[in-house]
């Protein structure tokens, strides 16, 4: 089990430049989850997806976010354009949900974002 | 999901139990209460979780009190990689509610 791939690991871009985060779920989990996480406000969920279908969504903070998952094993999480508030470390979980035990969330190491 | 209160941090010695403790006056029948860590530059990890009877496993034990309104997680021998942010989280089993992290307790252990 590789656990839960986020790549890249660091990203550092300018203000107005688009950013791809990408990540990758433990085979079999049916749930994804994106968070951020900053200084001030702690860790943040910003939407999640069940069976490759955004379930909530309210998370986000504006329309220059965007979450995709094409397909069981991959999502990304846009931001166009970026802005130095967007700075963060942002982390994706996946779970499998079974109905008879209450897996726990595995999270991924994160992708420490810096817009300059 | 209710929530809960936490110590900002605390200190503990190499080898001794860590007593890490929670509140969760407003916790409803049908809330479990669950443990995760942070360890610096790491995403957040799993660590135990219960309803109203003690939980043990290999990483802590879980102690819930009988009106279910505190808790208390246990590290029986901290080493310095527990050194870590603790969260304790409120939420009810399944469904589509998900997991919402407050501050944390900033555990350190001191050799």
């Amino acid at each position: 089990d590789a656990g839960v791939i986020q790549s890249p690991r660091h990203e550092v871009t300018e203000m107005g430049q688009e950013v791809t985060l990408r990540c990758k779920p433990i085979s079999g989990h049916d749930y994804l989850f994106w968070y951020r996480q900053t200084m001030m406000r702690g860790l943040e969920l910003l939407i999640y997806f069940n069976n490759n279908v955004p379930i909530d969504d309210s998370g986000m903070p504006e329309d220059r976010f965007s979450a995709k998952m094409p397909n069981a094993s991959f999502s990304t999480l846009k931001i166009q354009p970026s802005e130095p508030r967007d700075s963060a470390v942002y982390f994706c979980a996946s779970t499998d949900r079974d109905r008879l035990h209450n897996s726990p969330l595995h999270f991924g190491n994160g992708t420490r974002l810096t817009v300059t | 999901d209710a929530k809960t209160t936490q110590p900002p941090s605390m200190d503990c010695a190499e080898g001794r139990a860590a007593n890490l403790p929670c509140n969760h006056s407003t916790i409803s029948g049908n809330e479990y209460v669950y443990w995760y860590r942070q360890i610096h530059s790491q995403g957040p990890q799993y660590i135990i979780h219960g309803l109203k009877n003690n939980e043990t496993n290999e990483m802590a034990s879980l102690i819930i009190t009988e009106d279910r309104k505190s808790s208390t997680l246990i590290l029986p021998h901290a080493t310095l990689r527990d050194t870590a942010v603790y969260y304790c989280i409120v939420r009810v089993y399944g469904g589509n509610t998900t997991l919402v992290f407050g501050k944390g307790t900033r555990l350190s252990v001191i050799a």
